[in-house]
């Protein structure tokens, strides 16, 4: 069975700097998708960044990108010059290829504080 | 506006009832999927669907059923079965996998609360 694995429950972050928010995942698949969604206190999900897992290039969006390491499962968000709109929680999320399940992480909640 | 639509935002229903959530959206989308969320456990998967008049069971499926008769609905049942059926609970969709088009849509959430 997949899992994903978020490790860092909580982490705050000075407005302009940069943080990153860990990922793990386990899957005997080698075609999948893994994402970031954000969840602000207004419960909506948005989505921030996706990675396609037969793409050796990690995946950028404006301020958001990602380190994706195949081989190690991991797949972590870096965010730059964090902004205090930014603060909300981060979920990793991981969908199958062969039966589109998806699944997600246990979340880190992130504040940027000014 | 397309979108994908849950209602009622909250709902309140007495112990040992059972509830159906509503979930519809206009996207055209074929991939529907149910989530239960509860504080510092992050969202987990209860049912989903790839295609119409299909649905596999999730990571927490007891306790809950699901139909998919139309594309662009996919209720969820909470039984009396379910233990601890108090929960935010979150409906999405997606292209599907065939268009390679992974991104899921989500809606606003239902509160339910049993007393």
């Amino acid at each position: 069975a997949q899992t994903v694995t978020q490790s860092q429950p909580e982490m705050s972050v000075q407005e302009a700097e940069t943080v990153t928010l860990s990922c793990t995942y386990d899957t005997s698949e080698n075609n999948y998708y893994l994402f970031w969604y954000k969840q602000p206190p207004s419960r909506q999900m948005i989505l921030v960044i996706r990675q396609e897992a037969y793409k050796q290039q990690n995946a950028t969006e404006n301020r958001f990108s990602v380190n994706f390491q195949k081989a190690a499962k991991s797949f972590s968000l870096k965010i730059s010059d964090s902004q205090l709109g930014d603060t909300a929680m981060y979920f990793c999320a991981f969908m199958s290829g062969r039966e589109g399940k998806l699944i997600f992480g246990q979340g880190t909640e992130l504040s940027v504080k000014p | 506006d397309g979108g994908i639509t849950q209602s009622p935002k909250y709902l309140f229903r007495k112990e040992g009832q059972n509830v159906t959530l509503s979930c519809e959206q206009n996207l055209n989308h074929d991939a529907m999927y149910w989530y239960r969320q509860d504080p510092g456990q992050g969202l987990r998967l209860i049912y989903y669907s790839q295609i119409v008049n299909d649905f596999q069971k999730g990571d927490i499926a007891e306790g809950y059923s699901v139909s998919r008769e139309k594309k662009e609905s996919f209720p969820l049942t909470v039984t009396s079965a379910q233990k601890n059926p108090t929960a935010f609970y979150l409906c999405a969709s997606s292209m599907g996998l065939l268009l390679r088009s992974t991104e899921a849509f989500f809606g606003q959430g239902t509160r339910l609360t049993v007393v």
